[in-house]
């Protein structure tokens, strides 16, 4: 399967602990996003990176999240001192270069802070 | 305030009709509107492009305005199936970035 894969599927988690999802891009892909979506509504653009470098980030986004991509292929995302609000799906996809083409997602990472 | 929104009401249509749906934004300057499937659980699926500079797109069953004076995209599945019930969210990307910004999506049954 060449898709976009995310690990792990689903992570529970207590209030106040760190958690860390990683994505693995399409291969050939250079952009990768990640978003969050809650329950009812359309995913939530969080980040996206061109190769290794972020080029762009919610201001939603708080300082208690942080994401890399290294080596340009796969990316991981962080949550420090997970709050109950941080509960979502998280979302991962990849597109090659270029405005016009579609976004593959992958599976997503389901979070539950109790 | 920039916003896109789709009907949040679920659409219920019986086999064969055609299903259409809306995508209303404000405050946007999309260069290019998409729409995705998304099933239960899992993550979304894409199905058409529309740039700003064209008027309409047809895959198969499917087809996509885009009206950038009235500041809508509307989508039509036609001979509507029950395996096409999903939740169809709208994506646009404005000009100068490369960030998509989504709807909150139309869940649609089709009734057999």
């Amino acid at each position: 399967d060449t898709g976009v894969s995310q690990n792990p599927r689903h992570k529970i988690t207590k209030r106040g602990q760190n958690v860390t999802f990683r994505c693995d891009p399409i291969s050939e892909h250079n952009r990768l996003y990640w978003y969050r979506q809650t329950l009812g509504q359309g995913p939530e653009f969080l980040t996206y990176f061109q190769n290794e470098a972020q080029l762009e980030k919610s201001r939603l986004l708080s300082d208690r999240f942080s994401a890399e991509r290294p080596k340009g292929s796969f990316s991981t995302l962080e949550i420090q001192r997970t709050e109950q609000g941080d509960s979502a799906m998280y979302l991962c996809a990849s597109s090659p270069d270029g405005y016009s083409y579609e976004q593959y997602f992958g599976p997503g990472t389901r979070l539950t802070v109790t | 305030s920039q916003k896109i929104e789709q009907n949040s009401e679920a659409l219920n249509i019986q086999e064969g009709k055609t299903a259409t749906l809306t995508c209303n934004y404000t405050n946007y300057s999309p260069a290019y509107l998409q729409w995705y499937r998304q099933d239960p659980g899992r993550g979304p699926v894409f199905l058409l492009l529309i740039r700003e500079n064209e008027k309409e797109k047809r895959k198969e069953r499917l087809k996509v305005t885009f009206d950038t004076t009235l500041k809508q995209s509307l989508f039509h599945i036609t001979a509507s199936q029950p395996a096409d019930s999903a939740t169809y969210l709208c994506a646009l990307v404005t000009s100068g970035t490369y960030k998509y910004i989504f709807g909150t999506g139309t869940r649609l049954k089709v009734l057999a």
